[in-house]
This record gives C-alpha cells, sequence and structure tokens, in this order.
C-alpha cells in the first residue's frame, strides 16, 4: 500500500533550527511536496522536490532521497509564526498526492 | 484577489439531507480537486477533475458526486449526508496535473452531520 509517515508533533525554541523528517512508499514517484498549514486555515505550498538532493529557499530547505524513500524539511532561524503543521506529501504513479497526517511544530520562546 | 472561493464556511446538516460544496477559482486552472481532512490522518483525495468536462474517483470517493461543466467551478454534492462525512473539506486548483505545479487551497467547508 502507499503510505507516509512522520512526526506527529515536534517542539523547537525561536531562532533555532528545526528538521522534519517524512519517509514515503508510494506506486511510483513522481516528486515530494512539502505544505505549511497554520491551525484553521488552508495549506500552503512550500516545496517540492523530484531529484535527489537540497532546495533551499530562504530559511526553508528541502532534502530528497529517491532510493531511501526520505525527504527532509529545514527550518533555520524559527520565527514564532513558524508554529503549525507541515504537510509531506508524495505524488504517485496516477500523479495523485498521497498525504501524510502533518507535523505539528510548537515554537517557544 | 485571484484564488479559490469555497462556500459556505461552514455548515451543520441533518443525516438524510443532500448538500452541495461550492467551489470556484478565478486562476483558470485545468485540474482541480475535492480533499477532506480528518483529525490525525492526511489530506484524503475524494474527487478530481483534470481539465473541464472531466471528473475521477480519489481515494474515498464513496457518497460523494461532482461535476465540471466548466473551468472555473467544481461543486462537490452529498447525496443523503451520513455522520462519517463530518469534515473539513477543501477545494485545489493546479495549472495541471503534471508534477511540478502545486496545488493551491481554498480556506476550506467545516461540515457536520448530525
Amino acid at each position: 500500500g502507499q503510505n507516509i509517515d512522520q512526526p506527529t508533533e515536534m517542539t523547537a525554541t525561536e531562532g533555532a533550527i528545526v528538521q522534519i523528517n517524512c519517509t514515503y512508499q508510494t506506486s511510483g514517484f513522481n516528486g515530494l511536496f512539502w505544505y505549511q498549514q497554520h491551525a484553521g486555515e488552508a495549506p500552503t505550498f512550500l516545496s517540492y522536490n523530484v531529484l535527489d538532493g537540497l532546495e533551499e529557499k530562504g530559511r526553508f530547505s528541502s532534502f530528497l532521497s529517491r532510493s531511501k524513500g526520505y525527504s527532509y524539511l529545514l527550518m533555520k532561524e524559527l520565527q514564532m509564526k513558524d508554529s503549525a503543521s507541515y504537510l509531506c506529501a508524495a505524488m504517485d504513479s496516477n500523479y495523485q498526492l498521497i498525504w501524510g497526517a502533518g507535523t505539528k511544530l510548537i515554537i517557544k520562546p | 484577489i485571484a484564488g479559490i472561493t469555497q462556500a459556505p464556511t461552514s455548515q451543520i446538516l441533518a443525516a438524510g439531507r443532500r448538500m452541495t460544496l461550492r467551489c470556484t477559482q478565478d486562476m483558470r486552472h485545468n485540474a482541480m480537486y475535492w480533499y477532506r481532512q480528518d483529525l490525525g490522518l492526511g489530506l484524503r483525495l475524494i474527487h478530481y477533475s483534470n481539465t473541464a468536462g472531466t471528473t475521477g474517483k480519489g481515494e474515498v470517493p464513496d457518497g460523494y458526486s461532482v461535476s465540471r461543466a466548466n473551468t472555473d467551478d467544481f461543486p462537490l454534492t452529498l447525496a443523503s449526508a451520513v455522520p462519517s462525512q463530518t469534515s473539513v473539506y477543501f477545494c485545489a486548483s493546479s495549472e495541471s496535473g503534471n508534477p511540478n505545479q502545486p496545488q493551491h487551497f481554498g480556506d476550506g467547508t467545516r461540515l457536520s452531520i448530525l
């Protein structure tokens, strides 16, 4: 079957660095997405990886290893506004997104 | 402001009633999607449409129907609501179904079936 695993909850300190891991198993693979979702709001797109390696976008970076079925979202210089859920989603061979349940990130001052 | 509009924002509905959730986008995106989001679970695809005039079933289509008469609108209908359909429903769109084009989401409809 198809499956996405990511931690349920993480806590980090303002100004610090945090890494949110995601492992995936899908029928075929057409890329890995990360979305941010603040409580009560819609998910918003953060990053897309289809090739192995690190993609950097400001304070956020995303890494992919296709051979290991593994990705992570790295967030630097954490701000209070980064408190949100982070959703990992893999695109399968039918171009449909398979979503993880999300990682709730709590930022403490 | 361009984007996706969902209506209603929230609704309480008696079981057995028929309900249509509306979704309109003004980005001229070809692909549109309906998801439900339940606590502790990932977003689950209900139905999708790759282009106007076509629709397809997602992971959890039972009890739901959709239509795509034009590019902008993608309504989701619950023919006879049941309590297990209590959820937050998100409509999304993308330029096409191609992998490198992210999906953009509406603000969601919070639906409670009693």
